[in-house]
């Protein structure tokens, strides 16, 4: 089946520092990839829609020169949280559409962001 | 997408059916229900989807209702491993740009 794959699945950094997150398609091309943050105990919330050789669409309240997303290929999406402060420190999920009309969202492992 | 209320928690005996259900009073006709659940510290893993005719898979089976207003998620063999929380979503395959709008979800919790 479709398979998404996110990598870092963790990563700590300092206060202050940009990360990279990536998502990969692996054996389907992705016009359009989401990428979703969880807090603690919460559910899942829409960041932004990922758009590949056009600009990102985001989420009311999500500062998009902070979380800058990169669609650069039909099988890659990146997010990059810049000049991350510890109030970022969430789980960070991507996720793309299958092919066909009603095929269900892929979602990636996570990466959980921890900054310290 | 249309809204949708789940129970917050439930309790599952190991080997048990586990049975989730879901209202989506407000589902409209070309609306499907979508369910995908989510273990710790993992992305959400897609279950099992349909529009109006009862579906069964691997996983799971869906029972909706002949007015299509609430479903039924089961898991007919309830393992430890499927202690995770369960989304129900109600949406059209197809719109504003293909996301998922995820609800609070029910926690199972599956015990031995």
């Amino acid at each position: 089946g479709a398979v998404v794959s996110q990598h870092p699945s963790r990563v700590i950094c300092k206060s202050g520092t940009s990360v990279k997150i990536e998502c990969r398609s692996l054996d389907f091309q992705a016009t359009t990839m989401f990428w979703y943050r969880q807090f603690p105990k919460q559910s899942l919330m829409l960041m932004a829609t990922s758009n590949e050789g056009s600009k990102a669409t985001y989420e009311q309240g999500v500062e998009k020169d902070k979380f800058l997303i990169n669609h650069a290929s039909l099988t890659l999406s990146t997010l990059t949280v810049t000049s991350a402060h510890p109030e970022d420190s969430s789980f960070y999920i991507c996720s793309a559409p299958g092919s066909s009309y009603n095929s269900p969202l892929h979602f990636g492992n996570g990466t959980r962001l921890t900054v310290t | 997408d249309a809204k949708t209320t789940q129970p917050p928690s439930m309790d599952c005996a190991e080997g048990r059916a586990a049975n989730l259900p879901c209202n989506h009073s407000t589902i409209s006709g070309n609306e499907y229900v979508y369910w995908y659940r989510q273990i710790h510290s993992q992305g959400p893993q897609y279950i099992i989807h349909g529009l109006k005719n009862n579906e069964t898979n691997e996983m799971a089976s869906l029972i909706i209702t002949e007015d299509r207003k609430s479903s039924t998620l089961i898991l007919p063999h309830a393992t430890l491993r499927d202690t995770a929380v369960y989304y129900c979503i109600v949406r059209i395959p197809y719109n504003a740009g293909n996301m998922l709008t995820f609800g609070g979800g029910t926690r199972l919790m599956v015990k031995p």
